[in-house]
């Protein structure tokens, strides 16, 4: 099976833009979370979707938001970006309708915004 | 809120040397999970412990769970160049969230 995919794999935006991250699961898997993993905050949880719908959210201002598509795809995107969201936003995937299982994480997007 | 907290955040140690991470809970988990991330990559899983007090082994890697399911451990023995990166336990948050812990970043000196 192929591997949980993410593109881009790096990003150079400036302050006030915008930008949308992918991220393909697994086959078959439903469930799909967002973390953002920075140097001084580690890895934080931002939201994950099962079956299109949002099911958590983590502690991010409105600024971030995602979506998941049928097929499982989900989008992330974030709005007038800032200094401060420069990080390696992370994608995992799990198998079971739980999240809490095992993730499976792809290689990420370097977001840097200048 | 519910904090995972692992110590230490750093650790240096010659190669072939023993080294431990420790990873406290301030809830009781239903599971824990350790994941192993190279520098410059990304989280990749290595295991799950569920019942109070469980041990489990990979090859140099001993893992427990405590009894109470708030604290875990994980321990290399002998370690190589390869283990370098940095060790997160993580433990649900919640029915649909893990909540990852801050990690420690293991080097390892040839």
């Amino acid at each position: 099976k192929a591997g949980v995919t993410q593109t881009p794999r790096y990003l150079i935006k400036t302050r006030g833009q915008q930008v949308t991250l992918s991220c393909s699961p697994i086959s078959g898997h439903r469930s799909v979370s967002w973390y953002q993993q920075t140097p001084g905050q580690g890895l934080q949880f931002l939201f994950e979707y099962f079956s299109e719908t949002q099911r958590n959210k983590g502690n991010f201002p409105g600024r971030f938001s995602g979506r998941q598509f049928s097929n499982s795809r989900s989008e992330m995107n974030v709005s007038t970006l800032e200094l401060g969201d420069s990080a390696l936003y992370l994608c995992a995937s799990s198998s079971r309708d739980r999240s809490t299982d095992t993730q499976y994480f792809g290689p990420g997007t370097r977001l840097t915004v200048l | 809120g519910q904090q995972v907290m692992q110590i230490p955040q750093y650790q240096h140690v010659q190669e072939g040397e023993d080294f431990t991470t420790y990873c406290n809970s301030s809830t009781t988990l239903s599971n824990i999970q350790w994941y192993k991330q190279r520098p410059g990559g990304h989280p990749v899983f290595l295991i799950q412990l569920v019942k109070s007090g469980e041990v489990k082994k990979q090859k140099r890697l001993t893992f427990q769970f405590g009894e109470a399911k708030k604290n875990s451990s994980l321990h290399i023995t002998a370690t190589q160049t390869t283990d370098v990166g940095t060790y997160f336990c993580a433990g649900p948050s919640g029915a649909n969230n893990l909540f990852f812990g801050t990690g420690t970043r293991l080097t390892v000196i040839p």
